[in-house]
């Protein structure tokens, strides 16, 4: 099993361009989150999926969008990049339920100038 | 809103070091704790995870946690620390009722042979 894989693995993008990062996982888990991460502040949760076709916003949703394509993929969308977004982006999943472990894929360093 | 918090940004220690790190959290309810690591260049792992029942909780790589309730802490042990545990290690927390994660700033862990 792969687990969580992501792509792309590295981006740069200019202000205003937009991009889609994706996510799958083969787990079957109903789960799916997109964190991102930067220095000093740990991982702080962009939107998460309880199940197919649902989606909640976390902590810092703005500027981004998801998509629950199905059950295996979740993508995170930026629809017009700023450099506030420069950070690491890591997808997740688990589980539903309570205090499952969360499984993250390897990451997504996005840089934007 | 809940948090968590771990006090010691980075730590510097010598192989065959003690260590223990910070974690405290806010919320007074049920919650299940958990403890990731993050090795340079990698993506998170579970270290260990606490639901209920003994307190004393063990993982992997000889590291261990205890959950003190009424210090509303989880702090992460390991009696002697090597070289290859220099890392990342995020406290997090989740409480009953949700499925979200919630990561404290993490530790930045620099052991030196």
């Amino acid at each position: 099993n792969a687990g969580v894989t992501q792509t792309p693995k590295f981006q740069v993008l200019k202000t205003g361009q937009s991009m889609t990062l994706q996510c799958a996982q083969d787990m079957n888990h109903n789960s799916m989150y997109w964190y991102r991460q930067d220095p000093g502040m740990g991982l702080r949760l962009i939107y998460y999926s309880a199940s197919e076709g649902t989606t909640d916003k976390g902590e810092v949703p703005n500027g981004y969008n998801v998509s629950r394509l199905n059950k295996r993929e979740f993508s995170l969308r930026l629809e017009s990049a700023a450099p506030s977004q420069t950070s690491v982006y890591f997808c997740a999943s688990s589980e539903t339920g309570q205090g499952y472990e969360q499984y993250f894929g390897p990451g997504t360093r996005l840089t934007v100038t | 809103a809940q948090s968590v918090s771990q006090h010691n940004h980075h730590v510097i220690l010598s192989e065959a070091a003690s260590l223990e790190l910070g974690c405290n959290y806010s919320y007074g309810g049920t919650v299940n704790l958990f403890w990731y690591v993050q090795y340079p260049g990698q993506h998170l792992q579970l270290l260990l995870k606490y639901f209920s029942g003994d307190p004393l909780v063990k993982g992997i790589k000889g590291f261990e946690a205890e959950f003190i309730k009424s210090k509303f802490s989880f702090n992460l042990r390991k009696p002697s620390v090597q070289w290859s545990d220099t890392a990342e290690y995020f406290c997090a927390v989740i409480t009953r009722g949700t499925d979200k994660l919630i990561f404290g700033t993490g530790t930045r862990l620099q052991v030196f042979p």
